[in-house]
């Protein structure tokens, strides 16, 4: 199975602040990675699909790059409601896995 | 817009089979080439992929589970449904279904999810 790890676990922001994420894979998943945002009791929502392609609807302060083992989601300027825990998923290959999250509290 | 709900029963004795279904609205479970898949979240812990269906009932199961688990569709009722066997309490968790879409290029990612559901496992 391809290993996705996170860093860091839990960060503390500020609103406004710029907030990056990565994402390591133990292998290359070529561009094969999603990001997804979840709050607790609500449903995961998608982000960023194929390394960097904002979904339709997803506030454009969000940004994803990387290719191949390394990724990064970029919130450009952190708003109340980004408040959230995020998840990076590889689907390259089969079993697919998702980094075991990070999570993003109020300063 | 599509949506789905997950619904099954929220407590499972240990040893016995777990069994969830979800339900799609808003678009035919038929419609389009997608996938419909279940991923699980143990409390505390991250997001696990447990397996996904095609329409025509082609299947692809996280080998972690593949001796316990069969997820079938039912197109006349636009669901999918999860059944997962010899549970135990490791298998407690809030499930998942959602839809997966692949575009041209191979890239597969899940929207929409459901909400969830929590299944505990004990006697």
């Amino acid at each position: 199975d391809i290993q996705m790890t996170q860093s860091p676990s839990s960060l503390s922001a500020s609103v406004g602040d710029r907030v990056t994420i990565t994402c390591r894979a133990s292998q290359s998943v070529s561009g094969y990675l999603n990001w997804y945002q979840h709050k607790p009791g609500k449903a995961p929502k998608l982000l960023i699909y194929a390394a960097y392609i904002l979904h339709s609807g997803v506030p454009s302060r969000f940004s994803g790059s990387g290719f191949g083992t390394d990724f990064t989601l970029t919130i450009s300027s952190l708003q109340p409601e980004d408040f959230a825990t995020y998840y990076c998923q590889q689907t390259y290959s089969t079993p697919w896995t998702f980094g075991q999250g990070t999570k993003v509290e109020i300063k | 817009q599509v949506q789905l709900q997950e619904s099954g029963p929220g407590l499972v004795k240990p040893s016995q089979t777990l069994s969830l279904t979800c339900t799609v609205s808003g678009a035919s479970i038929s419609s389009g080439s997608y996938y419909w898949s279940w991923i699980r979240q143990p409390a505390g812990k991250g997001l696990e992929w447990i397996g996904r269906i095609y329409t025509s009932g082609s299947t692809n199961y996280n080998p972690s589970l593949k001796s316990r688990l069969t997820i079938s569709v039912e197109t006349s009722k636009n669901q999918f449904s999860l059944k997962l066997s010899s549970v135990t309490a490791a298998d407690t968790a809030v499930y998942y279904c959602a839809r997966v879409i692949r575009n041209d290029y191979g890239n597969n990612w899940f929207d929409p999810w459901g909400q969830g559901t929590l299944v505990t496992v004990s006697s």
